[in-house]
């Protein structure tokens, strides 16, 4: 597609339940980056992948987080047993490659609720 | 990576230019100065980016003082569609510089 495409656009879910959220970058983006932004908050890096490189997860919250790139392409992000304070929008963006003079394209993120 | 500073909110009149600061007093000679905004409920969206001469695309206009201890980000007509949070953020390029830190920014408020 044109752009990175994240899906649900919306999840309200109940504590305790898993969920995940899925990212579909740009066609070619090696690189791809998971973020959070709480209400009123800033973006808070989550996990970032490049080709077939181990992922920088240094960013996940805790153990309940967990994310794959499956072939290179799309990438899942899993809370397990989700707590109220995982409520945010959580943003994906890809780039060209890891160098950042290409810039980021971000979707448009998934706004979760934990209830 | 170094600290940036930038004023909580600012207003302009539609079709005027906006001008936003940023400081970033300990920026580093390999560091690039990045500018991205976020529109209400939207991802944030790249501008521009440079490291030492200024820089212009359809989008804006980048200007570096000649120290590259502060910037501003010109847009020259601004209109309602550039109210947003726009992030400025300093990074190297390359190698283990591939996260962007993003702060509060600014709220640029675009008035009829």
């Amino acid at each position: 597609g044109a752009g990175v495409s994240q899906s649900p656009s919306n999840k309200v879910t109940e504590k305790g339940k898993d969920v995940e959220l899925r990212c579909d970058p740009i066609s070619g983006h090696t690189a791809l980056y998971w973020y959070r932004q709480s209400l009123g908050q800033g973006l808070e890096f989550l996990i970032y992948f490049q080709g077939n490189s181990a992922p920088d997860k240094s960013g996940l919250p805790s153990d309940r987080f967990s994310a794959e790139r499956t072939g290179g392409s799309v990438s899942t992000l899993t809370i397990q047993r989700t707590q109220q304070e995982d409520s945010a929008v959580y943003l994906c963006a890809s780039s060209l490659d890891s160098n950042l003079y290409y810039g980021y394209t971000f979707g448009s993120g998934t706004r979760l609720t934990v209830v | 990576d170094a600290k940036t500073t930038q004023p909580t909110s600012m207003d302009c009149a539609e079709g005027r230019a906006a001008n936003l600061p940023c400081n970033h007093s300990t920026i580093s000679g390999n560091e690039y100065v990045y500018w991205y905004r976020q529109i209400h409920s939207q991802g944030p969206q790249y501008i521009i980016h440079g490291l030492k001469n200024n820089e212009t695309n359809e989008m804006a206009s980048l200007i570096i003082t000649e120290d590259r201890k502060s910037s501003t980000l010109i847009l020259p007509h601004a209109t309602l569609r550039d109210t947003a949070v726009y992030y400025c953020i300093v990074s190297g390029s390359g190698g283990s510089n591939y996260k962007l830190t993003f702060g509060k920014g600014t709220l640029l408020t675009v008035n009829p």
